[in-house]
């Protein structure tokens, strides 16, 4: 099965603690996005990634920091410094990140501060 | 102003019901147009691209005018299936292909 990966599906922050949320994907896919959507919103970028070893800040980075070792990985950490965590992270992935293509994503991971 | 605005919701409509979705983009240099479809809970999944000639796709019909900045999404006999939240995306030019979304505009199909 191709797809794309998210785990885990719920997790949970303890204050001044950083956590990292997994998202694999086997479609072969250049490049790879997060996400976070908070309630009543839409999706909003916080890194993106077009290539191996590479990435750029969305419009959201502040407190979050990523990796992108390898193709089918782009993990997500959210840092002590993101003041506000609790949302809904979707990771997705698309071609080649030209823009015209379809992105495709993970079912997310749902981040709640203790 | 928001990059990309849509009608406020919720929408509650009897089944069989025709119903229409707006959208708004601020952005002239925009290339690329979606509907995505949200479930609660539940990631987004493509409903269909939109282009300037229109597409249709049995029931769902989207349209773009790149004149006025505005898309559109009519879904004809609406079901109970159709009950989700439906997000008007935009992709801004040589941005790495990142989306841009709507708030989304939540529809309830009643029996």
């Amino acid at each position: 099965d191709g797809g794309i990966t998210q785990s885990p599906k719920y997790l949970f922050r303890k204050e001044g603690q950083n956590v990292t949320l997994s998202c694999e994907q086997n479609l072969n896919h250049d490049a790879m996005y997060w996400y976070r959507q908070d309630p009543g919103q839409g999706l909003r970028l916080i890194y993106y990634s077009q290539i191996v070893n590479d990435f750029q800040k969305g419009d959201i980075a502040e407190g979050y920091s990523v990796s992108r070792e390898k193709k089918e990985s782009f993990p997500l950490t959210v840092t002590s410094a993101q003041k506000n965590p609790t949302a809904f992270y979707l990771c997705a992935s698309s071609t080649s990140g030209q823009g015209k293509e379809t992105q495709y994503f993970g079912p997310g991971t749902r981040l709640l501060v203790l | 102003r928001k990059e990309v605005e849509q009608d406020p919701g919720p929408f509650n409509v009897p089944e069989g019901a025709t119903v229409a979705f707006n959208c708004t983009y601020s952005n002239s240099a925009s290339q690329s147009f979606f509907w995505y479809r949200q479930d609660c809970r539940k990631e987004p999944k493509l409903l269909m691209s939109v282009y300037s000639s229109g597409n249709e796709d049995g029931r769902f019909t989207a349209q773009l005018n790149r004149a006025s900045q505005y898309i559109s999404l009519l879904i004809r006999d609406s079901k109970l299936s159709d009950s989700a939240t439906y997000l008007c995306v935009v992709t801004p030019y040589n941005q790495g292909g990142k989306l841009i979304f709507g708030q989304g505009t939540e529809l309830s199909v009643k029996p």
